[in-house]
């Protein structure tokens, strides 16, 4: 178990619809990433949050969001979803910005029909 | 071409072989090399991290990295069972702490 909680487990959505994804990172972490997961793709960077602050963006997007709280905890909102949004996404936290070892939740399964 | 490429297999060898696993990469400017694990249903967890070519050795899994061809490998010897999983190599230019991930290769290791 890496520490990381994400939530929901799986979601099974329509197209057009928006979705809210949820991560607490480890107890201490300061920083959280955000990875989507695909066959086709494999594991491609989203964005990255540091206390708060937007750190880093990768190939996100404009349809997603994400935002970190004050408690730490993070949310990735998929809007106007579509079939290829069909994905593993992946929360990861470390306890900086700079390099750390990146523990990885289980991840959340959607599926957009 | 893609910046990271890895065989997604699956590879699959008998109970005790050593296992290859390898990455080739073209970006000249990366600086830090990662082997990640993947069960099944789990995220990624990582194995091993090294900066410079040559070996790193930890247990029974080593790590190698030849700048000069861009090419690393992951030996993983006396091969059991419960190393089942699939590997992903993670790459990334230094001062930059956001990796680029190959697209992983399953292994199957059968008793």
């Amino acid at each position: 178990d890496s520490g990381v909680t994400q939530t929901p487990k799986h979601l099974i959505t329509a197209t057009g619809q928006r979705v809210t994804l949820r991560c607490s990172p480890r107890s201490g972490d300061l920083s959280v990433y955000w990875y989507q997961q695909s066959l086709d793709q494999g594991l491609q960077f989203l964005i990255q949050y540091y206390n708060g602050e937007e750190r880093a963006k990768g190939n996100i997007l404009e349809r997603f969001s994400a935002q970190q709280f004050p408690d730490l905890h993070s949310e990735l909102n998929l809007s106007s979803l579509e079939l290829g949004d069909s994905a593993l996404y992946f929360c990861a936290s470390s306890a900086t910005s700079g390099y750390n070892e990146q523990f990885f939740g289980p991840g959340t399964r959607l599926t957009v029909l | 071409q893609k910046e990271v490429e890895q065989d997604p297999g699956p590879l699959s060898v008998p109970e005790g072989a050593i296992v290859s696993l390898n990455c080739t990469y073209s970006n000249s400017a990366f600086q830090y090399f990662m082997w990640y694990r993947q069960y099944s249903r789990k995220g990624p967890e990582l194995l091993m991290y090294t900066y410079s070519s040559g070996n790193k050795e930890d247990g029974r899994f080593t790590a190698q990295v030849d700048k000069s061809s861009k090419y690393i490998s992951l030996f993983i010897r006396d091969s059991q069972p419960s190393d089942s999983a699939t590997y992903l190599c993670a790459m990334g230019v230094g001062g930059s702490y956001i990796p680029t991930f190959g697209r992983g290769t399953s292994l199957i290791v059968h008793p």
